[in-house]
């Protein structure tokens, strides 16, 4: 089955700077790449994602990266504020009609500092 | 607004009794829904795949004696967490899927005494 890498596992960034959250999928067949924003104890949301067909989507501060080659997609932040400051999981999906079962990365804790 | 609702958000129960977790679709249909666990500082495991009409899929090493899902209506789906240990005290959650992604419930933060 799918296997979703995630790196790195904690990470804390001044105000106003950038962040960059990798993941790594082992298979070549997963077309479907979302990445969720959870708070403590709160539901992921969905705050972006990105499918096998293009390389690159953005929205607003927030952009997503494909590397179908190399099979990585990574998450960019960027001009932090503290309240983006959550754990972010990637995940991987075959979609199958439009059902998404999802194998998720392990999670990185995103601090933002004042 | 949320697209999934899931209830209770808590629960606690004492260790031999079963507990039941619904999950709903609000305003669509949703013929396969999602049970996923969640241990503290942990990432979300897939448990099993809840279809609409017929069995539920689970994931291996998951038991389905333990962990009994229904999915009864194209709304509804609902985890039973049977015979409940202190060991199943879990963040439990749903999701079900629309054209545009996969959104979740607000969990279940399951203890087990």
């Amino acid at each position: 089955g799918e296997n979703v890498e995630q790196h790195p596992s904690t990470l804390s960034v001044q105000e106003g700077d950038s962040a960059v959250i990798k993941c790594t999928y082992s298979d070549s067949a997963s077309n479907y790449f979302p990445w969720y924003k959870q708070e403590l104890g709160k539901r992921p949301q969905l705050i972006i994602d990105i499918r096998s067909n293009v390389g690159e989507k953005k929205d607003q501060r927030i952009a997503v990266t494909l590397n179908k080659t190399a099979k990585h997609f990574s998450l960019h932040i960027t001009e932090t504020q503290p309240e983006d400051s959550a754990v972010y999981f990637c995940a991987a999906s075959i979609l199958s009609g439009s059902n998404y079962k999802l194998t998720f990365g392990k999670g990185t804790l995103l601090t933002v500092n004042p | 607004g949320a697209v999934v609702s899931q209830h209770p958000s808590r629960v606690i129960c004492k260790s031999g009794t079963s507990v039941k977790i619904e999950c709903r679709s609000l305003d669509f249909q949703a013929t396969t829904m999602f049970w996923y666990r969640q241990f503290p500082k942990q990432s979300l495991m897939l448990m099993a795949t809840s279809n609409e009409g017929s069995k539920a899929t689970y994931e291996q090493g998951v038991e389905k004696d333990k962990f009994l899902i229904n999915h009864a209506s194209l709304t509804l789906s609902t985890l039973t967490v049977t015979s409940a240990h202190p060991e199943d005290s879990s963040f439990y959650i749903c999701s079900a899927s629309r054209p545009e992604g996969a959104f979740f419930g607000q969990g279940t933060r399951l203890t087990v005494v």
